[in-house]
């Protein structure tokens, strides 16, 4: 079983600031089945980037993902309010079919 | 636009059944590039995904709780099903359904519903 590993646990910045969150996995696997989500307190996770790489429809510009192999990252540029959260990385490892999430990074405001 | 919404009872007594169903609208459950999949959040914890469903029927666990999770379908009435047997305190969670796409990734969710287990 893949396990993904997210870092920092915490992420304390500013509006307009750029935000790295990482999220290394315990096994090298297929870019095409890495996702990011974002979830604000009280609500359910929203999906922001699939295939490491590829931005969910209206996700704006601002937020890239990237990475290949074990080591994965979504970089926020340009922090808006509404950008604070929690991110999760999630894989999809298809021997056997599952799903794995990462523990989470808390982006929070400084 | 799809909508999922979970529905089911919030309080569980501890070894009964935690049931739970997603109605789907305003899109098909047969649709064939879609998978229907159940995620849970303890409190104050990260995701965990507990299962995934095909329409014809195929059935994809968790291994870490296989033996007690079962989801089902029923397409007349666009609806996906989650049971869990043997409930104890640590099935306490908001119980989430999805729309597994076909990049693998979960592009939309219910709004989640809580379910205590407790006497």
């Amino acid at each position: 079983e893949i396990v993904l590993t997210q870092s920092p646990g915490t992420l304390s910045l500013s509006p307009g600031d750029r935000a790295t969150l990482s999220c290394r996995a315990s096994q090298s696997l297929s870019t095409a089945y890495l996702a990011w989500y974002h979830q604000r307190r009280g609500q359910a996770p929203s999906l922001l980037i699939f295939g490491a790489s590829r931005r969910a429809t209206g996700i704006p510009e601002r937020f890239t993902g990237s990475g290949s192999g074990t080591d994965f990252s979504l970089t926020i540029n340009g922090l808006e309010p509404e950008d604070f959260g929690v991110y999760y990385c999630q894989l999809y490892d298809g021997s056997p079919f599952m799903h794995t999430f990462g523990q989470g990074t808390k982006l929070e405001i400084k | 636009q799809l909508h999922l919404q979970e529905s089911g009872p919030g309080l569980v007594r501890p070894s009964e059944t935690l049931s739970l169903t997603c109605t789907v609208s305003n899109g098909s459950i047969s649709d064939s590039r879609y998978y229907w999949d159940w995620i849970r959040q303890s409190p104050g914890k990260g995701l965990e995904w507990l299962g995934a469903l095909y329409f014809s029927g195929s059935t994809f666990y968790n291994p870490s709780l296989k033996s007690r999770v079962t989801i089902s379908l029923d397409t007349s009435k666009n609806q996906f099903y989650l049971k869990l047997t043997s409930a104890t305190a640590a099935d306490t969670a908001v119980y989430y359904c999805a729309r597994q796409e076909y990049h693998y990734a979960m592009d939309v969710w219910g709004q989640g519903t809580t379910v205590t287990v407790s006497s």
